[in-house]
């Protein structure tokens, strides 16, 4: 069994609909982070969560440790947002020791 | 700022051969890391180094030795590479406070024939 599962794997929207990610770990871990892979390569840090919920823009990301279970929503999902999506939890040590999920293809159609 | 800046961006290799994948930040972070991503199997560390002078090895260091040359630069290096290590190699840095932000450079495409 992987240490992260993230699911859906591959996901379809419309523009504008909710969309909803989610990663389930069974690592023991203080904090988790979302990242954004665009269709390019490039890899961008969206979050780091150690409890609770962040939002940044139209993106929102909570986390509950106890469950081991972490959701990322995109609102108003447009276009641009078609990236691969990776959730990482953290080894501990180096906030950059990180467990990484093999991440949700996210396609949005305009 | 350039950020994280990785060279080779592609590189052709011989199996046997030896090559070293550089990495440099202008940000001042104590962290760097060096990531491998292949199909299938998402990003995996291969190596870490959270200030000057350290190295620590991650997930999947086999293979590889790292040097943390000073505070800019974190280079990998594969002394025999092998098929087994074709993959796109992403360099990371963080900063000294827990921000928990990772900036990650723009990959080096390896292929070992």
């Amino acid at each position: 069994k992987n240490e992260v599962e993230q699911s859906p794997q591959n996901l379809t929207a419309q523009e504008g609909e909710f969309i909803t990610i989610n990663c389930s770990y069974s690592v023991g871990i203080s904090a988790l982070h979302w990242l954004q892979q665009h269709p390019g390569g490039g890899i961008v840090s969206l979050f780091m969560l150690s409890s609770g919920k962040k939002k940044h823009g139209r993106l929102i990301a909570t986390i509950n440790i106890q469950e081991k279970h972490s959701s990322l929503h995109i609102t108003a999902s447009h276009p641009r947002d078609s990236a691969v999506y990776i959730c990482a939890p953290t080894r501990g040590g180096s906030q950059g020791n990180l467990i990484f999920g093999k991440g949700t293809k996210l396609s949005v159609k305009p | 700022n350039a950020g994280v800046t990785q060279t080779p961006k592609f590189q052709v290799l011989k199996t046997g051969q030896s090559m070293t994948l550089q990495c440099a930040q202008d940000m001042n972070h104590n962290s760097m890391y060096w990531y491998r991503q292949d199909p299938g199997m998402g990003l995996r560390l291969i190596y870490y180094s959270a200030s000057e002078g350290t190295t620590d090895k991650g997930e999947v260091p086999n293979g590889y030795n790292v040097s943390r040359l000073n505070k800019r630069e974190f280079s990998l290096r594969l002394e025999s590479a092998a098929p087994s290590q074709t993959s796109v190699y992403f360099c990371a840095s963080s900063p000294p406070t827990y921000t928990g932000e990772l900036f990650f450079g723009e990959g080096s495409r390896l292929t070992v024939l």
